[in-house]
């Protein structure tokens, strides 16, 4: 089964506000990417976070890699209307040969 | 950059029939992946290929899903016969640095073929 977790599995935000959205891994990853995917789209990578404790930021997103390198946080500020989607976190499980395994996503629905 | 090729887009069938996937990863991508999206879920790798070599088909059902990259480039998967159970998005993706490492390169993935069995 998965060993990559996210919650919440849905975030309904109304448009103007921040939300934060939380990635386990059961074991250590070396790195982890988060991915993007519109309704009906495909994924789309937005990062990468390599380094413990680690933070990124793209414009209104924030991007955290946890001190223990074993989960990870999105934080979107003054969400939009274009934030709408599923947010994926991946990463490299050891136990499944380096797979890159993804979470089950969280589904942002923004109200307006 | 061209991005990946996937074909068809949709495709529907009914069940114990068979179907084949095309896609065309981007260019000088060394790694290609199929990847199963159930509606709801995370994707679910299927197989991935170093080059025309399998690197990992581990959670490929062997006895139904077969998948080739011949001439290390373009790849099919093909699924014989189908089930109910197998509708679901198929992703394409492919990656510039070996995916085998702990360093693992970003996913570029296809649109998809979205299945339908019935």
């Amino acid at each position: 089964g998965q060993q990559v977790m996210q919650i919440p599995q849905y975030q309904h935000v109304q448009e103007g506000e921040d939300f934060t959205t939380y990635c386990n891994s059961s074991t250590t990853l070396s790195n982890i990417q988060w991915y993007k995917q519109r309704p009906g789209g495909h994924p789309v990578f937005l990062i990468q976070l390599v380094k413990s404790g680690e933070v990124k930021k793209q414009k209104r997103l924030t991007f955290q890699f946890g001190e223990a390198k074993k989960n990870s946080s999105l934080h979107i500020t003054a969400t939009q209307t274009t934030d709408v989607g599923t947010y994926f976190c991946a990463g490299p499980i050891k136990a499944a040969g380096n797979k890159l395994t993804f979470g089950g996503g969280t589904r942002v629905l923004v109200k307006p | 950059e061209a991005g990946v090729a996937q074909s068809p887009r949709y495709k529907i069938i009914e069940k114990r029939q068979s179907v084949a996937f095309w896609c065309n990863p981007i260019s000088g991508h060394a790694t290609l992946y199929w990847y199963q999206q159930i509606l709801g879920q995370g994707p679910k790798l299927l197989i991935q290929f170093q080059n025309n070599g399998v690197v990992d088909d581990s959670q490929l059902p062997k006895d139904r899903f077969s998948a080739e990259r011949l001439k290390g480039v373009d790849s099919t998967l093909k699924i014989q016969p189908a089930k109910l159970e197998d509708s679901a998005v198929y992703l394409c993706a492919s990656s510039l640095i070996d995916a085998t490492s702990s360093y693992n390169s970003p996913l570029h993935f296809g649109n998809g073929t979205r299945l339908t069995v019935t």
